[in-house]
């Protein structure tokens, strides 16, 4: 079972919906990411909290917005998205090793 | 720039055989970090082994192994007698000097399908 728990697993919105991703992890780790994976590519950096504070934005587009409420928490806000949009939403977590650990997902479809 | 190559798009084997995952990668780090993830199809990618750039050993896990050649750049994974679990798509990732993995860079991935 994954120490990273991401809800809900399965999201569609439209166009002019607000919603949210969630992401909780208890491993006692410091940073924590937010990823998207198109079909067959590999996953791309979004976000990056350090000790609660974003550290990364990999020039993403203001729809997405996240936030850290508190070191074992992290959302993603959803806000006017594009079908392009799209894609598995993967949160992780590190524990300044190296590794990342990662939730199952949340796949978005945008219609 | 940091890049990580699977050439290898999609492999299929049948069951009980050995099979060879390939990554090469480009950095002008001296220090760097080397990765395995395993994404089965339930989408969470799976941590398998992380390798620095001052260790070349070899190392061998039941029945995977990885092989770290700096001399060639590369990190190959091999998967012994390979089992219909072991189906999922495979990505290679390096990360830098900055261990918080803001840039970390995973390869294309690799699709491993075990027939039975």
């Amino acid at each position: 079972d994954t120490e990273v728990t991401q809800t809900p697993k399965h999201l569609v919105m439209g166009m002019t919906n607000k919603k949210s991703l969630k992401c909780e992890q208890h491993m006692g780790h410091r940073a924590m990411y937010w990823y998207k994976q198109k079909a067959k590519k590999p996953p791309e950096l979004m976000f990056v909290y350090s000790y609660e504070k974003l550290s990364i934005n990999e020039s993403v587009p203001s729809r997405f917005s996240p936030e850290c409420p508190n070191s074992s928490l992290l959302n993603l806000h959803l806000h006017a998205l594009q079908p392009e949009d799209s894609a598995l939403y993967l949160c992780a977590s590190s524990q300044g090793t190296g590794e990342l650990f990662f939730g199952e997902g949340s796949r978005l479809t945008v219609l | 720039a940091q890049k990580v190559t699977q050439a290898q798009t999609e492999i299929s084997v049948v069951e009980k055989e050995d099979v060879t995952l390939d990554c090469v990668y480009e950095t002008r780090d001296t220090t760097y970090y080397l990765f395995w993830y395993k994404q089965p199809p339930s989408g969470e990618l799976v941590f398998l082994i992380r390798r620095n750039s001052f260790d070349e050993q070899n190392e061998i896990s039941g029945r995977y192994s990885w092989n770290f050649q700096k001399s060639t750049s590369s990190f190959n994974f091999t998967i012994t007698a390979s089992q219909v679990v072991d189906s999922a798509v495979y990505f290679c990732a390096l990360s830098g000097r900055s261990i918080n993995n803001n840039d970390m860079r995973f390869g294309a991935g690799t699709r491993l399908t075990v027939k039975p």
